[in-house]
């Protein structure tokens, strides 16, 4: 049960996109498109963004996106605002012969 | 509305144990798989276990393994984390977390706010 692998932080300006990537392998990422994405802001619980890849939960922004190539999941944030300010998880589950949850190490966006 | 709410945190010496429970309200819980994440102080989530809705089925973190142990109560609505030799390594706010609205067992988007654990001689 290796983390994903995030970059520790992305920054952009309003207006702009950003994709943030999740790296894993081929026992989960890759092999299935179980990859969700939190957002958490400091002191709070996490939020559910994206879940199975790319849907968004009822209330989510449609700026939100999800995808995935390979063993690399990816959340892209369109017209960013001061608000998406935050930190990131990806999250992946996985196992062949039992039932395996992996987060990644976390990315904080910084909107400038 | 759906809440769940931790409680059972504290200091604890190490090698000594603790049991965290999760109330959960608003929704019907004996149809959904819970699990615990944990997050240590200015880390990244962690995710530790999952139960299966009737509890026919636990899964654990390797770095838990055989110390914890999860369990349900679905009579009083309640989720527990039975702690045992506690290490360092523990001290984390718990928080437990359900996928009501997403339909999914694969989006969490109902979490508490967390309990913290401590472990410290």
């Amino acid at each position: 049960q290796s983390a994903l692998t995030q970059p520790a932080s992305v920054s952009g300006s309003p207006g702009q996109s950003i994709t943030i990537s999740c790296t894993g392998t081929s026992s989960d990422v890759g092999s299935y498109n179980l990859v969700s994405w939190y957002q958490q802001h400091p002191g709070k619980a996490p939020k559910l963004m994206i879940y199975e890849g790319s849907k968004r939960p009822s209330g989510v922004s449609n700026r939100f996106s999800g995808s995935k190539s390979g063993n690399t999941a990816s959340l892209t944030i369109s017209g960013l605002q001061a608000e998406d300010e935050a930190d990131y998880y990806c999250c992946s589950y996985g196992g062949s012969s039992t039932f395996e949850v992996v987060f990644g190490g976390g990315t904080k966006l910084t909107v400038l | 509305q759906v809440q769940l709410v931790e409680s059972g945190g504290g200091v604890v010496q190490p090698g000594r144990s603790l049991r965290l429970s999760c109330a959960a309200s608003g929704f019907i819980f004996s149809s959904y798989g819970m699990h615990w994440v944990r997050q240590a102080p200015g880390k990244g989530l962690e995710w530790v276990a999952v139960i299966w809705y009737d509890g026919s089925k636990k899964y654990y973190a390797d770095s838990v393994k055989g110390r914890f142990t999860i369990s349900r109560d679905n009579s009083k609505n309640t989720l527990y984390l039975q702690m045992n030799s506690l290490r360092a390594e523990d001290t984390a706010v718990y928080s437990c977390a359900t996928y009501y609205g997403s339909g999914s067992p694969y989006g969490l988007d109902v979490w508490g706010q967390g309990t913290t654990v401590t472990v410290s001689s």
